[in-house]
């Protein structure tokens, strides 16, 4: 079976830091990768999305970037952190089937996300 | 674009009652619909899904939704909840095409369930 891990699942940072925070796959090959962001009262934020190796798309423009090394393994990353960088960070997979256009009939499935506070 | 809209931010009912969380959306293409709930401190787990055919879904722990496309609802109902429902519950669209799987969020509804 598919399993996700995301670590640290908390973090606390002073402001101007810099922040790695990893999620890897097991159980599935050429996932498509997602990272969001939870702030409090704000639902969730689509921040990141990849379909392959080396691919990244942005959804909004911030202080932070994500990158994707290896098929299974996706990192959120920032040179300096904000204060407006702190909420709960998640990530998620979802099936890819090779030549199957429409992926976005397959669901998503979360880690157990990061807390991350700036001081 | 598509937009999610979960119409109580809380919902407070008694243990055994049933319960009826709201959603709406609005899209220009069609979508396919998911209910998640989240633990405190914890992901998102995937209650139900739907993608086409029967508009009632029934998924895990005992819910069930109704898609009403003229409407634009997919509203989640259990007939009788249980202290441990309390969680937070979120509604997501998906558009059709190859978009993805990008999901767009409601701002969630908390749902605690009293003795």
């Amino acid at each position: 079976s598919q399993t996700i891990h995301q670590w640290p699942a908390t973090l606390v940072q002073p402001v101007g830091s810099p922040l790695s925070l990893e999620c890897t796959v097991e159980g599935t090959s050429n996932p498509n990768l997602y990272w969001y962001r939870q702030a409090a009262g704000r639902g969730l934020q689509l921040l990141f999305y990849s379909v392959g190796i080396g691919q990244i798309s942005s959804e909004v423009p911030q202080n932070l970037s994500a990158s994707r090394p290896q098929d299974r393994q996706f990192i959120l990353s920032s040179k300096k952190l904000l204060l407006s960088d702190s909420g709960f960070y998640l990530c998620a997979w979802s099936n890819y089937r090779p030549g199957q256009l429409a992926y976005s009939n397959q669901p998503q499935h979360f880690g157990d996300g990061t807390r991350l506070s700036i001081l | 674009a598509q937009s999610v809209t979960q119409l109580d931010s809380q919902v407070p009912v008694f243990e055994e009652a049933p319960v009826e969380l709201r959603c709406n959306y609005s899209s220009s293409v069609s979508v396919y619909l998911f209910w998640y709930v989240q633990y405190p401190n914890q992901g998102l787990q995937l209650l139900l899904k739907y993608l086409s055919g029967s508009t009632l879904v029934k998924g895990i722990n005992g819910f069930e939704a109704e898609f009403n496309k003229s409407q634009t609802s997919f509203h989640l109902r259990k007939p009788s909840v249980h202290i441990s429902d309390t969680a937070e519950y979120f509604c997501a669209v998906s558009p059709g095409g190859t978009s993805y799987g990008k999901l767009t969020f409601g701002q969630g509804t908390i749902l605690t369930v009293h003795p």
